[in-house]
């Protein structure tokens, strides 16, 4: 089926580094989203994203709209223990949409 | 707060058991949920869309008769895996759509020995 391609698929930094995944898809979707999971549970949405070239931030991440519809880009700033996880890109094709399409994942490690 | 509860959490079942997994949305009504499954290290894959009150549409290579969905009310669906096998041990999520935007439970182990 249809997917994101995100990368990376996996990142080692020391603690307080930032940090820049991305997400990109041949396909225009017209709502980004940024989910985090910690193992064993369920993704936690981080930043949701609803125009093109939209630039949102929640605490230490900001997350950007590509202005093509086709890419969102998340970054993590002066990275503490706690960001380590997998997070993951998700596209809606409408607002409200119900189904998501995900990206493959970037799980990030972090050396204290 | 939360939006979606899951139950339960974890689950161990023997081969040829079957077991039922809930969804619950919390303080609000879900016409729609939809049912993931999440292998190890893999991103989640649509499993079903949960529809109250009408048949569950599945995605395809996923088999209805093994993954039995029902919604039969307004906060709750159930998925239940039948005649488990050890190649069904996975983790299994569930979402609801609420203001535009999804939102996930906390997920359900299940392992089958």
């Amino acid at each position: 089926g249809q997917q994101l391609n995100q990368s990376p698929q996996s990142m080692f930094i020391q603690e307080g580094e930032d940090v820049s995944m991305n997400c990109t898809s041949s396909s225009i979707f017209n709502t980004w989203l940024w989910y985090k999971q910690d193992p064993g549970e369920g993704p936690v949405l981080l930043i949701a994203l609803y125009k093109a070239g939209e630039l949102t931030s929640n605490g230490r991440l900001t997350a950007q709209f590509g202005t093509t519809r086709k890419d969102s880009f998340l970054n993590i700033s002066a990275s503490i223990p706690s960001d380590v996880g997998i997070y993951f890109c998700a596209g809606q094709l409408r607002q409200g949409a119900q189904k998501l399409v995900f990206g493959q994942g970037t799980r990030l490690t972090i050396n204290p | 707060g939360a939006v979606v509860s899951q139950h339960p959490s974890w689950v161990i079942c023997k081969s040829g058991t079957s077991v039922k997994i809930e969804c619950r949305s919390l303080d609000f009504q879900a016409t729609t949920m939809f049912w993931y499954r999440q292998f190890p290290k893999q991103s989640l894959m649509l499993m079903a869309t949960s529809n109250e009150g009408s048949k569950a549409t599945y995605e395809q290579g996923v088999e209805k008769d093994k993954f039995l969905i029902n919604h039969a009310s307004l906060t709750l669906s159930t998925l239940t895996v039948t005649s488990a096998h050890p190649e069904d041990s996975s983790f299994y999520i569930c979402s609801v759509l609420l203001r535009d935007t999804i939102y996930f439970g906390e997920g359900s182990w299940l392992t089958v020995v």
